[in-house]
């Protein structure tokens, strides 16, 4: 599989539930970042988790990044309908080099 | 402070015609990203350009495409001969100290 896989691919939750999504990567990192794209639509950048970082928090949303399994996780607390959108990882093997994509999480949350 | 730019945000074009894409990086950005985006996938990336160097296009396809980003102006995307296989959405990201990439809202190219 390719670097940054998310894990489930889709996701369906009741509004005020939490949401986990998981993220996998291969090869060594800089740092790990995830993004949300409402349909037909850009990125919008959520949060960045360096290497040497566990967890990390912003507002309802919480990171955390294991680099001995070279997984992340992105948790989202008391979702609302307005986060239905896909998710992606994206891995940052530093050096100013491109961001290398997962296929995404496509949450849909139901009011 | 502008986001980044992208135009058009739609593009249609027939089999063998050229596609240009432009991008206008967030003030004071002089890095410049290109992705791909197929649907119902993740972006993959395409080429990275610093003004008037094309710093890693190992993602671009080794024909038809082309990018610059010239010391004035927008960057530029561009497709000779376009086939029906590069009907996507090309995103483009900017950023200043090569950390967090900030996106454009995607230009959608349909090749009839």
């Amino acid at each position: 599989s390719q670097q940054g896989e998310e894990d489930p691919q889709a996701l369906s939750i009741q509004e005020g539930e939490n949401a986990t999504m998981n993220c996998s990567y291969k090869t060594s990192i800089n740092n790990l970042q995830w993004y949300r794209q409402n349909s037909g639509r850009g990125l919008v950048h959520l949060i960045l988790i360096r290497s040497n970082e566990r967890e990390k928090h912003s507002g309802r949303l919480r990171v955390t990044l294991d680099t001995s399994k070279k997984s992340s996780s992105l948790l989202i607390t008391a979702s609302r309908a307005a986060d239905t959108a896909s998710y992606f990882c994206a891995t940052d093997p530093g050096s100013a080099r491109q961001l290398t994509f997962g296929s995404g999480t496509q949450l849909t949350v139901l009011p | 402070n502008a986001g980044v730019m992208q135009n058009p945000r739609h593009l249609v074009r027939r089999r063998g015609q050229e596609a240009r894409l432009r991008c206008s990086p967030m003030k004071g950005h002089s890095h410049v990203y290109w992705y791909r985006q197929l649907p119902e996938e993740g972006l993959k990336f395409m080429v990275y350009l610093q003004k008037e160097n094309i710093i890693d296009e190992s993602g671009m396809p080794k024909e038809r495409f082309s990018a610059e980003f010239p010391k004035e102006g927008p960057s530029i995307l561009r497709i000779q001969q376009v086939v029906r296989g590069d009907s996507a959405a090309y995103f483009c990201a900017s950023s200043m100290y090569q950390e967090t990439q900030y996106f454009g809202p995607g230009t959608r190219l349909l090749v009839l």
